[in-house]
């Protein structure tokens, strides 16, 4: 089974902090994704990455960037935490036909 | 600008009656569809996907159904079990699933025995 790591499931922080959210795949895809659930709104992309040193802006990039210096690791980065960040952090890896999710990280920014 | 939409944020529904989830896009370039369920502090898990070729997928007790030109496809869960109870997510690619995925809101299914 592919397995998707995210280093924390729960984290807290204060305003203004530089975060960094860590993802680790152990499969060798090439996609990853950074995703964001809150009430109501359903999962939104923030950024994503069909090969290392490549990334792509999603639908809510503003705020974050990413890293992906090597294959299994995708980094997002909040450069400057605002409470409007606290979310639950999603991270992907995509397959033949669809996406493994890790278990996500709880992100309160206070 | 939503282009997937669920309309129905909560649906409850009898143990061992069928569970009926509905989901709606805009966007027609969409050509993979998938349906993914949540469980509290866990990642979404995949559930089964159907392409625009095709009008219906059977994986068990779980059935996808596309309507292509009303945009339109469906989630048929029969029977309904205890352990259905998630929240599901209906999701589209323009691609083969493979990449970057448009989600809807996500439908809490209550199970009730």
């Amino acid at each position: 089974d592919v397995k998707v790591t995210q280093s924390s499931r729960y984290l807290v922080k204060r305003t203004g902090e530089k975060v960094f959210l860590e993802c680790v795949q152990d499969m060798d895809h090439e996609n990853m994704f950074w995703y964001r659930q809150d009430p109501g709104l359903g999962l939104r992309l923030i950024y994503f990455s069909y090969d290392v040193k490549m990334k792509e802006k999603g639908d809510i990039p503003e705020g974050y960037s990413v890293s992906r210096e090597k294959k299994e690791r995708f980094s997002l980065i909040l450069e400057s935490a605002s409470t409007n960040q606290t979310s639950m952090y999603l991270c992907a890896s995509s397959w033949d036909r669809g996406y493994t999710f890790g278990s996500g990280t709880r992100l309160t920014v206070v | 600008d939503q282009q997937v939409k669920q309309n129905s944020p909560s649906l409850s529904v009898q143990e061992g009656r069928i569970s009926i989830l509905n989901c709606d896009y805009t966007n027609s370039m969409f050509d993979y569809f998938l349906w993914y369920k949540k469980y509290p502090a866990e990642g979404p898990t995949f559930l089964i996907s159907i392409s625009s070729i095709k009008d219906k997928n059977e994986d068990g007790r779980f059935t996808v159904f596309l309507n292509k030109s009303a945009k339109h496809l469906s989630l048929h869960i029969v029977p309904s079990q205890p352990g259905d109870s998630a929240v599901y997510f209906c999701a589209a690619s323009e691609g083969d699933g493979n990449e970057k995925l448009t989600f809807g809101t996500g439908t809490r299914l209550t199970i009730i025995p």
